[in-house]
């Protein structure tokens, strides 16, 4: 059975720490693995990873997929408060399907 | 202004009595999909589409109809709803399912069945 594994759960941070959220999947016919951040209203996307190795950068957040390993790790340097959300990791399979994780929940205190 | 549209945002109804929930994006998207949220079992998907008329099953389609007659809606059917199917739903759509391509969310619908 397809799953998506997201650790910590939770976790809860002060300003300007750099936290590591962690996805590990085991899906068939792997096509590519999404972040979402996702702040009482509905998940914006972040980042999309199909190749190992690639790390993809936006602003604070950067991510990279390990596809021998199947885990991708989601990093976010100098925290602030208004990172604080539930951050999503999806797998997409060959045939359009999307598996979520629970979710990590990060609380980033003043 | 790029979005995807749901209707309605919120609604409280009875065991049995038939519903739907539309989604519309006007950005010619073709992959749309249909999600419910549940506290501790994260976002599940129901039902998806690849394009007009292409539809399928994602984790949890029993209780739920979708239908793509045109690119734009992807309509969620409830033909006999039940309270088990008390959730929040999410729609979303992006161009194809493609690293290149952002998939944006509509803002949920809170559905009640009592």
């Amino acid at each position: 059975e397809d799953k998506v594994v997201q650790s910590p759960l939770s976790l809860v941070v002060h300003e300007g720490d750099t936290v590591t959220l962690n996805c590990s999947y085991e899906v068939t016919n792997f096509r590519s693995l999404l972040w979402y951040k996702q702040e009482k209203k509905a998940p914006t996307f972040l980042f999309m990873l199909t190749s190992s190795g690639i790390e993809k950068k936006s602003g604070r957040l950067s991510s990279i997929l390990d596809k021998k390993e199947l885990f991708s790790i989601l990093n976010i340097t100098a925290t602030q408060t208004g990172d604080s959300a539930v951050y999503l990791c999806a797998v997409n399979n060959q045939g359009g399907k999307l598996i979520f994780g629970q979710g990590t929940e990060l609380s980033v205190k003043p | 202004e790029a979005q995807v549209t749901q209707n309605p945002r919120y609604l409280i109804t009875v065991t049995g009595k038939k519903l739907t929930v539309t989604c519309s994006q006007n950005m010619n998207h073709e992959y749309m999909s249909w999600y419910r949220q549940d506290p501790g079992l994260g976002l599940r998907q129901i039902y998806y589409s690849m394009n007009v008329e292409v539809t399928d099953k994602g984790d949890v389609p029993e209780g739920y109809k979708v239908s793509r007659k045109e690119k734009r809606n992807f309509p969620l059917i409830l033909e006999s709803p039940s309270p088990n199917q008390t959730s929040l739903y999410f729609c979303a759509s992006s161009l194809r399912l493609d690293p290149r391509d952002t998939q944006y969310f509509g803002p949920g619908t809170r559905l009640t069945v009592l």
